[in-house]
């Protein structure tokens, strides 16, 4: 069962264009909603997260947008660029006994931007 | 140098083979993941510690084991290999006042003939 929700698996985007991948969650006790970036032969890094006391969240090109009536957060990637193809992932957790977190992982979006 | 060692970063091996992987950090932090990586599946949490003394299975943990030798060092073994165990392995830290920020190796890829 999963549950973080993310589509699309893949994604093509012209350079310039606009890049969206969107993720669904069913665990209203998620209060942090990660973002990550892997590239090709890398490990995954933390791009940019968002709690549910905010709707949006921007950190140069990158955006994300948050909907808690909908449960559903999604990633924007403004004006791609190749240098943005990687995989994405997107992941929640809620805070369990003693403060311990685990991540939830979305699956990933392989994400290609075109020259 | 990284932040988070894995060894080896490929390992090529036959079926009923004993691996292990070993993983390093020079960022002070207490907690260590293992995680495994198959197109299309995400990331999958095999083993975590949140300090040398607390060991923790995750949601794919049979066939695997894990050792955490000090607060730096965190290795995984896979006792008997068999094939579906071919995959790309990673290994990442956290801190303790996370707020869910993971920091992970460059993976360790493996190849179970």
């Amino acid at each position: 069962q999963q549950q973080v929700k993310q589509s699309p698996q893949s994604l093509i985007v012209q350079k310039g264009g606009i890049s969206i991948i969107n993720c669904a969650y069913e665990n209203t006790a998620f209060d942090y909603f990660p973002w990550y970036q892997q590239f090709p032969g890398k490990g995954p890094a933390l791009l940019i997260a968002i709690r549910p006391d905010v709707s949006e969240k921007k950190e140069g090109r990158f955006t994300i947008s948050f909907n808690k009536s909908a449960k559903q957060f999604s990633l924007h990637i403004m004006d791609s660029q190749p240098g943005d193809s990687a995989t994405y992932f997107c992941a929640a957790s809620s805070p369990n006994a003693g403060n311990n977190r685990k991540l939830i992982w979305g699956l990933g979006t392989s994400l290609a931007v075109n020259p | 140098d990284a932040d988070v060692t894995q060894t080896p970063r490929n390992r090529i091996t036959k079926t009923g083979k004993r691996i292990m992987l070993e993983c390093s950090q020079t960022k002070g932090h207490d907690r260590m993941y293992w995680y495994r990586q198959d197109p299309g599946l995400g990331l999958r949490l095999i083993y975590y510690s949140f300090d040398v003394k607390d060991i923790n299975k995750g949601e794919i943990s049979d066939g695997y084991s894990v050792s955490r030798q000090a607060q730096a060092k965190f290795s995984l073994s896979l006792e008997s290999a068999i094939p579906n165990q071919t995959a790309l392995y990673f290994c990442a830290t956290s801190d303790r006042r996370q707020t869910g920020e993971l920091f992970f190796g460059e993976g360790s890829r493996l190849t179970v003939l």
